[in-house]
């Protein structure tokens, strides 16, 4: 079975740029977190998405943005990238709810460099 | 919001020993899980162990064991007979509903 799959491995933008990032949960998984891990960091709250839905998000300003898909992929989408946006992104999903009821999985991560 | 916080940015162990990873979390809330991730240079992303607020016995999985103090918000994490292998980053973790994580620990385990 596939696991959490994340796209791309790596990427580079310019500052004020756009960039988008892309996540494939585990089939049969419902819910996808995002986090922003700066280097040598801990992972910091972006957002969670449930059932189409997004059902919180951390303390980042309205540039993050994101949404899931009807078959709950996600995508991550960071708007005027500004230089202390780069960092790991880590995409994890679970079962239905979330709640800690089932393990998440996390993927590999998108290195974002914003030059 | 909850928090969770790792005092011990960095740790480090002799092979074969024994080491305890601290983790408290503050919360208003009764049910919740707790959990220990470790994330080694590959930076894949694992988990390590899990607990159940609403059980009081402590969580254990072959060398990785917790202690769960749920009244102090305490959820340790206790490494026996580590080895080389072990070394990685350790986050603690508190869900209910979205997942939040401690800043993490660092452990080195030296031959």
């Amino acid at each position: 079975e596939a696991g959490v799959t994340q796209s791309p491995t790596h990427l580079i933008k310019t500052r004020g740029q756009q960039a988008t990032l892309r996540c494939s949960p585990i089939s049969g998984h419902t819910s996808v977190y995002w986090y922003q891990q700066a280097l040598g960091l801990g992972l910091q709250f972006l957002l969670w998405y449930d059932e189409g839905e997004e059902r919180n998000r951390g303390n980042f300003p309205p540039r993050f943005s994101g949404r899931q898909f009807p078959n709950y992929s996600s995508e991550l989408n960071v708007n005027a990238l500004e230089l202390e946006d780069s960092a790991l992104y880590l995409c994890a999903s679970s079962r239905r709810g979330g709640g800690g009821r089932t393990e998440a999985f996390f993927g590999q991560g998108t290195r974002l460099t914003v030059v | 919001a909850q928090t969770v916080t790792q005092s011990q940015p960095e740790m480090s162990v002799q092979e074969a020993e024994t080491v305890t990873l601290s983790c408290t979390y503050d919360t208003s809330e009764n049910n919740y899980y707790l959990f220990w991730y470790k994330q080694p240079p590959s930076r894949q992303m694992i988990l390590v162990i899990r607990q159940e607020a609403y059980k009081q016995q402590n969580a254990t999985e072959n060398r990785f064991s917790v202690n769960f103090q749920k009244a102090a918000k305490s959820f340790s994490l206790k490494i026996s007979d580590s080895q080389l292998g072990d070394t990685a980053m350790y986050f603690c973790a508190f869900v209910n509903n979205d997942m939040r994580f401690g800043a993490g620990t660092r452990l080195t385990v030296k031959p």
